[in-house]
């Protein structure tokens, strides 16, 4: 499976928009972009995923690049209760399998 | 709806004992996935059962057991318990894994003394 690179912390504004990076280099033609998200003492949360075409939902929006070698999670107006730690996952082809990273800690400031 | 319920959410066990972590997924999710988490491995994926059937396992020891039911709940049972063996141990459910996503239960924290 391919592996995943992100910063392991970041800071935003309340009320900006979070853009969070990820590499993905080894992505391979047909595995999947997860993002999850996990806020403290919580199982993690599902926000969006895509496999070549931006997505948008009720979250977040993601956008993959033309080769598909990274991608941007884009929260739109961060609120102090998007504060948690944010996975960037490429899943193996059935979906089934998530192999996480270390993620990164989104830290939304008043 | 109801989500995914890991039962119990808290347990504390003796090094050589066994224990069974149970998951009840969300109606209708018929994929169940167990994860592990500790401070020092993070989150790892343990195995995922579809229809009764395991269809992916993680690099973990053979005291790592699992199953699935007819009616899609699932037990997780670790055997020889190891002070290593203390971790978040976290269950998600999923529809259809590719499209839908995972949603997780809030997980059994086991301690082992």
């Amino acid at each position: 499976d391919a592996k995943t690179t992100q910063p392991p912390s970041m800071d935003c504004a309340e009320g900006r928009a979070a853009n969070l990076p990820c590499n993905h280099s080894t992505i391979s033609g047909n595995e999947y972009v997860y993002w999850y998200r996990q806020i403290h003492s919580q199982g993690p949360q599902y926000i969006i995923h895509g496999l070549k075409n931006n997505e948008t939902n009720e979250m977040a929006s993601l956008i993959i690049t033309e080769d598909r070698k990274s991608s941007t999670l884009i929260l739109p107006h961060a609120t102090l209760r998007d504060t948690a730690v944010y996975y960037c996952i490429v899943s193996n082809n059935a979906g089934n399998m998530l192999t996480f990273g270390g993620g990164t800690r989104l830290m939304v400031k008043p | 709806k109801a989500g995914v319920t890991q039962t119990p959410r808290y347990l504390i066990k003796t090094r050589g004992q066994q224990v069974t972590l149970s998951c009840s997924p969300i109606s209708g999710h018929r994929s169940v996935s167990w994860y592990q988490q500790t401070p020092g491995q993070g989150l790892q994926f343990l195995f995922e059962y579809f229809s009764e059937t395991q269809r992916n396992k993680g690099n973990f020891p053979g005291r790592f057991s699992g199953r699935q039911f007819s009616n899609s709940r699932s037990e997780m049972n670790v055997s020889t318990l190891e002070l290593g063996d203390s971790a978040l141990y976290l269950c998600a459910s999923s529809l259809a894994a590719i499209n839908y996503g995972y949603t997780f239960g809030s997980g059994t924290r086991l301690t082992v003394v």
